[in-house]
């Protein structure tokens, strides 16, 4: 069975740092590109960043980009998300998903919350 | 950057058919996949690659993309359907997701 496991939410100052992390398990992690997918409270789905399978290629959308970095330990089966510089528009629910060869997002994990105040 | 648009809201009685829509320039040319998410739930993938169901997903679940437009159809409403609903396309090295539909079960 396929899970996707995120922790490392939690509340953050604006300007601060938090990594979120994704545990995988179920499936042959290193062939998967995965993703990160962000939900503000009430608001609808967007997407953050994705990386293939062997790290090779990196994406990011235009809002985050120069202040959050994905990465990920195919050994530990883990995903991360280094997010840095965090304003009050990051904060959000987010979920790591397994990308699917067309383009899907087919297994998603809880979603771990982000919040940014002060 | 590419844009989808969905109607914000879709209301249906049971045992009817809801329609929800997935509008962008070209759309045809895209693999458009569909999402439903329950309140304090993570998406699940319904439809992928415009019309292919994952397994375990009811077959009242469908969809179609023709020119710019398109749709996810839900046959024979149940009231377990209520949902929102989201349609997803990838273009230019980024996932683009719809603004989301919420379906109201009458």
């Amino acid at each position: 069975e396929v899970q996707l496991v995120g922790s490392g939410g939690g509340l953050v100052k604006p300007g601060g740092s938090l990594r979120l992390s994704c545990e995988a398990s179920g499936f042959s992690f290193s062939h998967y590109t995965m993703n990160w997918v962000r939900q503000a409270p009430g608001k609808g789905l967007e997407w953050v960043s994705s990386i293939s399978g062997d790290d090779s290629y990196v994406y990011y959308v235009g809002s985050v980009k120069g202040r959050f970095t994905v990465s990920r330990d195919n050994a530990k089966n883990l995903l991360y998300l280094q997010m840095s510089r965090l304003r009050a528009e990051d904060t959000a629910f987010y979920f790591c998903a397994r990308g699917d060869r067309g383009g899907s997002s087919d297994h998603w994990g809880q979603g771990v919350l982000v919040t940014v105040s002060s | 950057s590419y844009v989808l648009t969905q109607p914000p809201s879709v209301s249906v009685a049971p045992g009817q058919t809801a329609r929800i829509t997935c509008g962008g320039e070209s759309i045809e040319d895209k693999s458009v996949h569909w999402y439903q998410q329950k309140p304090g739930q993570a998406p699940v993938l319904v439809v992928y690659d415009d019309s292919d169901r994952p397994s375990g997903i009811p077959d009242r679940f469908s969809g179609s993309n023709s020119e710019n437009t398109a749709t996810l159809t839900i046959s024979r409403v149940e009231a377990g359907d209520e949902a929102d609903f989201y349609c997803q396309v990838w273009d230019s090295s980024s996932d683009v997701f719809g603004g989301g539909t919420k379906l109201t079960v009458l």
